[in-house]
């Protein structure tokens, strides 16, 4: 089993729809979370950190459940920007990686 | 602020030239990282650097070496290049070990 796992997609949504990525991880002593987004060809930027209690900036919002070991996004009325991939990572300050990041999951919004 | 400056963007090699990567930060971050991303792969660390003056394998250290020259620079290099090495490399820095990373850019390494 991958640390960290994501669903590939793509995901194609409307303009305006909610869409929500879920990202599983197998170490249940990792310590810190979050959502990056890359685009194309670009960098990786981060999204938002990932706390015990969920969190929400805007438009998205991020929910931790250690019990299941998973970690959630969720981005409602979606802009045609919002367009790229999602990568969940994961911190284990045992882990050779240190972070981990998942292979991403790809959204589109269409017009 | 320009954050993390990597240098070259772009660079094809043949197989058995070396070279290294520039990485170099102006937010004080203590860690600094270096990692590769391959289609379908994600992004794989190669080496990263908690503090200055030290310096710690990652996932995927074989074929490369690392230089924490100071506080802000962290130079990969890779002393003889090898088509598997054909990839996107990204340095990023930290605060801390399990801080939010910035990245740079990215150079964009063919190995012929």
């Amino acid at each position: 089993r991958k640390e960290v796992e994501q669903d590939p997609g793509p995901f194609n949504v409307p303009e305006g729809a909610t869409v929500a990525f879920n990202c599983t991880y197998s170490n249940s002593a990792s310590q810190s979370f979050f959502w990056y987004r890359q685009d194309c060809r670009k960098e990786p930027k981060l999204l938002m950190s990932v706390y015990s209690s969920g969190n929400e900036d805007g438009r998205f919002t991020a929910q931790l459940n250690r019990a299941s070991q998973y970690i959630s996004l969720l981005i409602r009325d979606s802009k045609l920007s919002d367009s790229a991939t999602y990568l969940c990572v994961v911190y284990d300050s045992g882990s050779a990686r240190q972070l981990t990041f998942g292979s991403g999951t790809q959204l589109t919004v269409l017009p | 602020n320009a954050g993390v400056t990597q240098t070259p963007k772009f660079q094809v090699l043949k197989t058995g030239q070396s070279m290294t990567l520039q990485c170099a930060q102006d937010m004080n971050h203590n860690s600094m990282y270096w990692y590769r991303q391959d289609p379908g792969m994600g992004l794989r660390l190669i080496y990263y650097s908690a503090s200055e003056g030290t310096t710690d394998k990652g996932e995927v250290p074989n074929g490369y070496n690392v230089s924490r020259l100071n506080k802000r620079e962290f130079s990969l290099r890779l002393e003889s290049a090898a088509p598997s090495q054909t990839s996107v490399y990204f340095c990023a820095s930290g605060e801390t070990r399990d801080s939010p990373l910035h990245f740079g850019n990215g150079t964009r390494l063919t190995v012929t």
